[in-house]
């Protein structure tokens, strides 16, 4: 079993829509959780980053974290053609070094 | 800022080849990340470096590759010799830790092939 499981997609949603990607994972010890955005041929970029539970809102995105259930989600509302693009989630133990990662969700938002 | 800088963008070789991939990470950052990525294995993290000392190599497939970060804004993956099973794009990264302590950031890759 994976660390980190994220459905591969592709997710395929019209403009506007609210998007949410979800990974799970196993290992109870992991207290960092971030969201990556990665465009074609591109590097991963850093959208958000949240420490143990909770949620956490910038702009457009939130991030949410249930420990109890081992599941992270990021919501993307009112979303754009510009949010295409495959998205990864990644989660460490004890600080920002060894990243576990998910294989990534590819999203497709339809003018 | 500049982010961090990865050289060559793309490489194409032929199989026995020494191949040698460079990065240059954000100023002030104190580690160095090496990743790479596959349509079958997605990011896998190779090895990283803190304060230009490896400090996890667990990740590094086989002998044939290895990695040296001489200094604080220069480090290197070197394969040799290379299979054309090391076709992947490998990542850098950096990050500061610290009180500033943040995630990591990402260059753009270099674009492997090996015929």
């Amino acid at each position: 079993q994976k660390e980190v499981e994220q459905d591969p997609g592709p997710l395929s949603v019209p403009e506007g829509a609210i998007v949410s990607l979800n990974c799970t994972y196993s290992n109870s010890a992991f207290q960092y959780f971030m969201w990556y955005r990665q465009y074609s041929r591109k590097g991963p970029e850093l959208l958000m980053y949240t420490y143990s539970s909770g949620n956490k809102e910038d702009g457009r995105f939130t991030a949410q974290v249930d420990k109890s259930s081992k599941y992270i989600s990021l919501f993307i509302r009112d979303s754009q053609p510009s949010d295409s693009a495959t998205y990864l989630c990644a989660m460490s133990l004890y600080n920002f070094n060894k990243f576990y990662f998910g294989s990534g969700t590819k999203l497709n938002v339809k003018p | 800022d500049a982010g961090v800088i990865q050289s060559p963008r793309h490489e194409v070789t032929e199989m026995g080849q020494e191949v040698t991939l460079r990065c240059k990470p954000i100023s002030g950052h104190d580690y160095l990340f090496w990743y790479r990525q596959t349509m079958m294995r997605g990011l896998e993290l190779l090895i990283y470096f803190n304060n230009n000392v490896p400090i996890d190599d667990s990740g590094m497939p086989e002998d044939r590759f290895s990695a040296k970060m001489p200094n604080a804004s220069f480090s290197t993956l070197k394969i040799q010799p290379s299979e054309p099973r090391d076709s992947a794009v490998y990542f850098c990264a950096s990050s500061l830790a610290g009180p500033d302590n943040q995630p990591q950031h990402f260059g753009d890759g270099t674009r492997l092939s090996i015929l």
